[in-house]
This record gives C-alpha cells, structure tokens and sequence, in this order.
C-alpha cells in the first residue's frame, strides 16, 4: 500500500515560491498519477495537478501559469513549486496518488499547512 | 467549468439513513467517486467508480449514479460518519471537487 508525506517550509511571503514535496514508500511509480491538491480555510478542495512518471503533466488551468510539478523516481518523491504566491494561496496543501486509467484519489497524505503572509 | 453541486449540510438521526446529492448535466456518463473528511484531517476515499467500496469501508455507506445525479447514501447512520464529504469526477483534462456537505448526526 502507498504511503505519502508532505514536507517543506510552512510560512511564505507574498511574491515568494512555494516549494512542497511529497516522499512515497511503497507500490509502483506507473500504477498512478501523482498529484497535488489544495483546500483553502474553510473552503473545498482543489486540484492543483498532477505527473505521470513519463514525466507528463496536466495542470489546473487557473493554476497553470505559475505551477510546475516533478518527478524524481530515485528519491521517490515528486514536487510543486508555485511562484508569486499571494495570501490566497494560503492552504493545507494535500499531495495524492490517483489511479491511472479511472482517476481516483486513492491514497493521501496527511497535508502540510502553508501561509503566505503580506 | 464544470461544476459540481451539493447540498451545503444533511442532518441525520441515529440509525436513520443520509442522502448526500452531486448534481451536474450529464453526470451520469461519468465515474463518480466520493470522499469523507472529518475535522483536521486528510479526505478518505470512500466510493470510487459510482458504487465500489474500498477496502475497510462498511457495507451501510453506498453510491449511485444516473442522469444528472449522483447519490451517496449512508445507512444507519452513526456518530463517526460525522464529517464533510466531496464527489468528484474527472472531467477529461482537469479533477472536479463538489463543493461538499457538512453531514450532522443529531
């Protein structure tokens, strides 16, 4: 079974970039997509996107512009830096392996709380 | 976008059965799945494909899925399935959230 732990620095300021990663232990790099999702206070999920391990990426259209996500196979970790990060990126901040072919959030970590300050 | 629509809260008595709706155009061409977070934790999994079960998740929690809506239904309805729960699809080239249910077992 999957396991995932996010890690990285809690508190930003604005115009700074957010650099998460995410350490998998367990299961097949090919049998999922590896993905990051956000949840605002008080608020529902987003997706941000995600990384197959071919490398290829798909990205929320409103997020695209200023997210990229990575994959290194050696460490077992992928990664999302978002640049120019304002207050409303503050989140907890989910990474996720989701099935490949049927597309569900399989497993999850934990979450890591990100505030960006102005 | 693509949007998905669902009842801001549902109250539930002890033993009594909830019904939580996902509601968009259509919705029922695609595969609905539905997870549960309770308060400072991560979502779990709980319905994938419309109606399948994870392992470790009881027989009284269910899914559906038909025309413009999709269900979860959870039977005798406990104090633990107190929590927030999302439908989600995916919609070709992007994942779509609902914008999730506060379920209440009074």
């Amino acid at each position: 079974q999957v396991q995932l732990q996010e890690s990285g620095p809690g508190l930003l300021k604005s115009s700074e970039t957010l650099s998460l990663t995410c350490s998998v232990s367990g299961g097949s790099f090919s049998s999922h997509y590896w993905t990051w999702i956000r949840q605002s206070p008080g608020k529902g999920l987003e997706w941000i996107g995600h990384i197959y391990y071919s490398g290829t990426t798909d990205y929320n259209p409103s997020l695209q512009s200023r997210v990229t996500i990575s994959l290194d196979t050696s460490k077992k970790q992928f990664s999302l830096k978002v640049t120019s990060v304002t207050p409303a990126d503050t989140a907890v901040y989910y990474c996720a392996a989701v099935t490949y072919y049927y597309y569900y959030m399989e497993v999850w970590g934990k979450g890591t709380t990100v505030t960006v300050s102005s | 976008s693509y949007e998905l629509t669902q009842p801001l809260s549902v109250s539930v008595a002890p033993g009594q059965t909830a019904r939580i709706t996902c509601e968009r155009n259509n919705i029922g061409s695609k595969n609905v799945q539905w997870y549960q977070q309770k308060p400072g934790q991560a979502p779990v999994l709980v319905i994938y494909r419309d109606s399948r079960r994870p392992s470790g998740i009881p027989e009284r929690i269910s899914g559906s899925n038909s025309g413009n809506t999709a269900t979860l239904t959870i039977s005798r309805a406990q104090a633990g399935d107190e929590a927030d729960y999302f439908c989600q699809v995916w919609d070709s080239t992007s994942h779509v959230f609902g914008t999730g249910t506060k379920v209440t077992v009074l």
